[in-house]
């Protein structure tokens, strides 16, 4: 079956250091991947997406690229800021429909003054 | 304009007991997913709707239900409660199924007892 697996947290950074969250997925043929923020007491926020191999998605400084030799979408962020503290999921969709997402069990991250 | 709306926020209930969470989609959105995300955890897909039809189901018990009314909105019922069903409810609305983004409501948060 699929499958998302992220790298447990807590990620402690300090301001302006840099980030990596690992992601790696199991699924048979081309599931569209996900990256999800959750912000204490808050709904999950979509960040960014790819929907095909080699595809980057970026949003507000995130970064991810699918690869699918690797089976990866590792979230970076070059420069992380105190409000970017939050739990993040990495999230797979099947076929041509979103609205069954997959999510590992998220990471959360603490980024401190 | 008003992004997806769930109620109750809180909701605290003794094994056995019946419960009802509703969910309000965006302005436009016709198809609405159900998601548990139990403490520590990812969220995990309960059902999607479109259009009132039932368009998946993922793997939960019979216990579970939910249906969408006319006007989009959408009802989750779980039927004899378990401690285990202790969690937070997550309802997420598209403009239409297939490879639209889903956007997050807050969560209903589940207490059996």
């Amino acid at each position: 079956g699929n499958s998302v697996t992220q790298m447990e947290g807590p990620v402690t950074l300090s301001e302006e250091a840099f980030l990596t969250i690992n992601c790696t997925y199991t699924a048979t043929g081309y599931p569209s991947l996900f990256w999800y923020v959750q912000y204490p007491g808050e709904g999950l926020q979509l960040l960014l997406k790819a929907t095909k191999a080699d595809d980057k998605g970026s949003n507000k400084g995130f970064e991810a690229t699918y690869r699918k030799e690797t089976t990866s979408f590792h979230l970076e962020k070059g420069s992380v800021q105190v409000s970017d503290s939050a739990v993040y999921f990495c999230a797979l969709s099947r076929g041509d429909s979103w609205g069954k997402l997959q999510f590992g069990a998220g990471t959360q991250v603490v980024v401190t003054p | 304009d008003a992004g997806v709306t769930q109620s109750p926020t809180h909701l605290i209930k003794t094994r056995g007991q019946h419960v009802t969470l509703r969910c309000s989609p965006i302005s436009g959105h016709k198809s609405v997913s159900w998601y548990q995300q139990v403490l520590g955890q990812g969220p995990q897909f309960i059902f999607q709707y479109y259009e009132k039809e039932e368009r998946g189901r993922g793997n939960f018990p019979d216990r579970f239900s939910a249906r969408q009314f006319p006007n989009y909105s959408s009802e989750l019922n779980v039927n004899a409660l378990l401690l285990g069903d202790s969690a937070l409810y997550l309802c997420a609305s598209s403009l239409r199924e297939g490879r639209y983004e889903q956007y997050f409501g807050p969560g209903t948060r589940l207490t059996v007892t």
